[in-house]
């Protein structure tokens, strides 16, 4: 079963304009993570949370955690065209075991 | 500068017919990694190895097989018992399970 399901699958957007994608899982976690990956390459790492964490910003991004909720949100302000890609939330359960990738979400910026 | 390396990018099997998809890296993680990336879709595990000489079944293991006798090299066969072998393959590393993941570039395996 899919640990993390992110929302929206796909999001459009115009350049210069701020992108959200959540990301919301089912059991409890050591940490999760975002990852880019452009058409066609492989992914990415872009930051990494920790469970005892509530906020991460790396450049122009910042990811919360909200460990009640099981939920993740990772914001990305005045997105450019070269933002375009599908971005991954993986998490990485408490009692170990393996990275587990959700969908993914599709971002289009368009200039 | 350290890297993970796939080899080849583009790949095409007859049926019938095993292929091995080579894995390369040089950033001195203990961890390897394979996953099947079908179109519109996430990430499923086809193996995992923590360790030289050791590897584990991830979701869908059925097909494939792999080896580590190396810590740097972690190759996948494909091999013909996998039906549907047409898919991007990518290989990742990372020092420690609970760490972050470098990724390969891929190879995207078409039947023929």
């Amino acid at each position: 079963s899919q640990q993390g399901e992110e929302d929206p699958q796909a999001l459009s957007i115009q350049e210069g304009e701020n992108a959200t994608m959540n990301c919301s899982y089912k059991t409890s976690i050591n940490n999760l993570q975002w990852y880019r990956q452009n058409s066609g390459r492989g992914l990415v790492h872009l930051i990494l949370i920790r469970s005892n964490e509530r906020e991460k910003h790396s450049g122009r991004l910042r990811v919360t955690l909200d460990t009640s909720k099981k939920s993740s949100s990772l914001l990305i302000t005045a997105s450019r065209a070269a933002d375009t890609a599908s971005y991954f939330c993986a998490t990485y359960p408490s009692k170990g075991g393996k990275l587990i990738f959700g969908q993914g979400t599709e971002l289009s910026v368009k200039p | 500068d350290g890297g993970i390396t796939q080899s080849p990018k583009y790949l095409f099997r007859k049926e019938g017919q095993n292929v091995t998809l080579s894995c390369e890296q040089n950033l001195n993680h203990d961890a390897m990694y394979w996953y099947r990336q079908d179109p519109g879709q996430g990430l499923r595990l086809i193996y995992y190895s923590q360790i030289v000489n050791d590897f584990q079944k991830g979701d869908i293991a059925e097909g494939y097989s792999v080896s580590r006798e190396k810590k740097e090299s972690f190759p996948l066969t494909v091999t013909s018992a996998q039906k549907n072998p047409t898919a991007f393959y990518l290989c990742a590393s990372s020092m420690g399970q609970a760490n972050g993941y470098t990724f390969g570039s891929g190879t995207r395996l078409t039947v023929v």
